[in-house]
Parts: C-alpha cells; structure tokens; sequence
C-alpha cells in the first residue's frame, strides 16, 4: 500500500533560524496536504496541494510540491517559538484515503 | 460552530473492558474519519464514513467497530479492549471537493487519550 514518508523525525533550531521537513510518498500522489499539531494538541490544516511543481506560500512557511508529484516540502524562515509543533504531510492517492506521514517534531530554542 | 468535539477527553480501561468514544460534527461535513495516535508517530486511520448509513474500514480496523445513524454522529466502539489499543484518537470530518467545498481540508477534534491497563 501506499506509504508516506517524513525527514527528519526531529529538528532544534535555534530561534531566527530556518526550517525545512521533506514528504516522500511510495506512489504518485494526486493532492498533498500538511498539518500542524502544537504538544498536546490535534491536527490542524495548513494547506493543500495539488499541482505539479506547484508552490504556496502563507507568511513564512512556503510549501512546494514536487514535479513528480512524490514529494514535497515545507519551509519556514526565521522561525518563531510559535512554530514549535509538529508538522505532518498526508498524500492522496486519486479518490483513496490521505495516508499521513510520520511527521517532523520542531522545537525552537529562544 | 463548535465544529468536532469528542468525549470523554480521558478514560483508563481495563483489559476485557469496553466503551464507545462519541464523536459529533455540527459543520454538516458528509465524510467523518477516525484515527488513532501512538506517541510520536503520525495518525492511522481506523473506520471511516462518506455519509449517513455507510462505513468503511481504514488502515488498522481490527478490535474497533463503528457506526454512522446521523450526519452528525460518527461513535467509535472498542468491544475488547487490549493494551495495544492505549493510544489518542482523534475524530474528523470534510467534504468532498465535489459538493462545492474549497478542500478536502479535514477538521480534527481536541481527542480522546485511552489507556488501556
């Protein structure tokens, strides 16, 4: 079965530093969304993509889905002590259920 | 809009023991997920439902049961519990593109953390 993949698992980083998480999927995707989940919290949408090469950007973070639809990116820059959480992509696979990926868990050090 | 609330926030179950988790949407959202959580992983997704009337098994179906009566309404039910079961639960609903809704955007609600002793 499809299978969605995050690196890295883990991330400290040092306030005012950037961050990056990488989404890798097993099968070609047809949408790909991502979400936020603060400690103790649940899941909250960011936003979703659907394009080849496609790249959204809210704020800091910007968000990119690869050409072949595999994979995708999330960045943010200069990061703030209220980015601390983890991020999780779920890729879609045309009209089947999103399998979410394992997630990357940021900290942000003052 | 309250959007999705679960309850109870917090049960301890003992093994053999069962429970339903409640789960509602006032959003008159058609699709309604569950999923469990196991510490830091990512969420599995247990049953879900396209609407009214209609249920289907996700990724990790086993020693769960659910049942969908209402749009509203989507309980989750553990007949046996067993320790593999301690986990967080969460419930959530969207609607499909199709109906004129912008995403497939799923909103999740606050969770259940199960412990199952």
């Amino acid at each position: 079965g499809q299978q969605v993949m995050q690196i890295p698992q883990y991330q400290h980083v040092q306030e005012g530093e950037d961050f990056t998480t990488y989404c890798n999927s097993s099968t070609t995707l047809s949408n790909i969304q991502w979400y936020k989940q603060r400690p103790g919290g649940h899941p909250v949408f960011l936003i979703q993509l659907v394009k080849s090469g496609e790249v959204k950007k809210q704020k800091r973070l910007t968000f990119q889905f690869g050409e072949a639809k595999k994979n995708s990116s999330l960045h943010i820059t200069a990061t703030q002590t209220t980015d601390v959480g983890t991020y999780f992509c779920a890729g879609q696979n045309y009209g089947q259920n999103f399998v979410f990926g394992p997630g990357t868990r940021l900290s942000v050090l003052p | 809009n309250a959007g999705v609330t679960q309850t109870p926030k917090f049960r301890i179950l003992k093994i053999g023991q069962s429970m339903t988790l409640q789960c509602t949407q006032d959003m008159n959202h058609n699709y309604m997920y569950w999923y469990r959580q196991d510490p830091g992983m990512g969420l599995k997704l247990i049953y879900y439902s396209v609407g009214a009337g209609i249920t289907d098994k996700g990724e990790v179906p086993n020693g769960y049961n659910v049942s969908r009566s209402t749009t509203e309404d989507f309980p989750l039910r553990l007949e046996l519990a067993a320790p593999s079961q301690t986990s967080v639960y969460f419930c959530a609903s969207s609607y499909p593109k199709s109906s004129g809704g912008n995403y497939n955007e799923q909103f999740f609600g606050p969770g259940t953390r199960l412990t199952v002793l």
